[in-house]
């Protein structure tokens, strides 16, 4: 099945610096990818859709400036987490179709990002 | 405004009964069902969809059912086995252009099976 691969698993950052997480599609070229987060006990929330070769899409109350994302090629796109505070901790998991609209999301194993 | 809903955050069977998880939705313009299998600190692992035009779609021990003029669709899983213990996503899609990667999520369900 396809396959997407998240890095790192698990971050620690003190407040005010920037993590950087990286997505990529292992065995499929994924000219879309969809960034989720969950805080605890919640379910997950769709944040932003990164687009090959173009600008993001964020959802309403995501601060695109906060969260940048950048998708350079076809199996690979990045989340930046800028001037990270406590209340940023959370799970961020990222997720792509190899078949676009007739198929399900796969997703990584999602990053644990704690700002302290 | 939760659009995807799961009533019971908690499920408990033993092992090899039924397994029956329950998702109620309120977006009628949702055209594509799933559910996704999430264990601590992973990403959630994709079980089985369901297209608004069908009503049941089975793969292995995993049915799922849509109800579309109650707005609900179930998980059965039978017989249950102790690996199947997670939380159960059910997650919705709005039909329509580039939305396809925007799934809309219930609240999950942990579902226990003992041995």
């Amino acid at each position: 099945g396809a396959v997407v691969s998240q890095h790192p698993s698990r971050v620690i950052c003190k407040s005010g610096t920037s993590v950087k997480i990286e997505c990529r599609s292992l065995d499929f070229q994924a000219t879309t990818m969809f960034w989720y987060r969950q805080f605890p006990k919640q379910s997950l929330m769709l944040m932003a859709t990164s687009n090959e070769g173009s600008k993001a899409t964020y959802e309403q109350g995501v601060e695109k400036d906060k969260f940048l994302i950048n998708h350079a090629s076809l199996t690979l796109s990045t989340l930046t987490v800028t001037s990270a505070h406590p209340e940023d901790s959370s799970f961020y998991i990222c997720s792509a179709s190899p078949q676009g609209l007739s198929s399900p999301l796969h997703f990584g194993n999602g990053t644990r990002l704690t700002v302290t | 405004d939760q659009q995807v809903k799961q009533n019971s955050p908690s499920l408990s069977v033993q092992e090899g009964r039924i397994s029956i998880l329950n998702c109620d939705y309120t977006n009628s313009m949702f055209d594509y069902f799933l559910w996704y299998k999430k264990y601590p600190a992973e990403g959630p692992t994709f079980l089985i969809s369901i297209s608004s035009i069908k009503d049941k779609n089975e793969d292995g021990r995993f049915t799922v059912f849509l109800n579309k003029s109650a707005k609900h669709l179930s998980l059965h899983i039978v017989p249950s086995q102790p690996g199947d213990s997670a939380v159960y996503f059910c997650a919705a899609r709005a039909a329509g252009g580039t939305s396809y990667g925007k799934l809309t999520f219930g609240q999950g369900t942990i579902l226990t099976v003992h041995p």
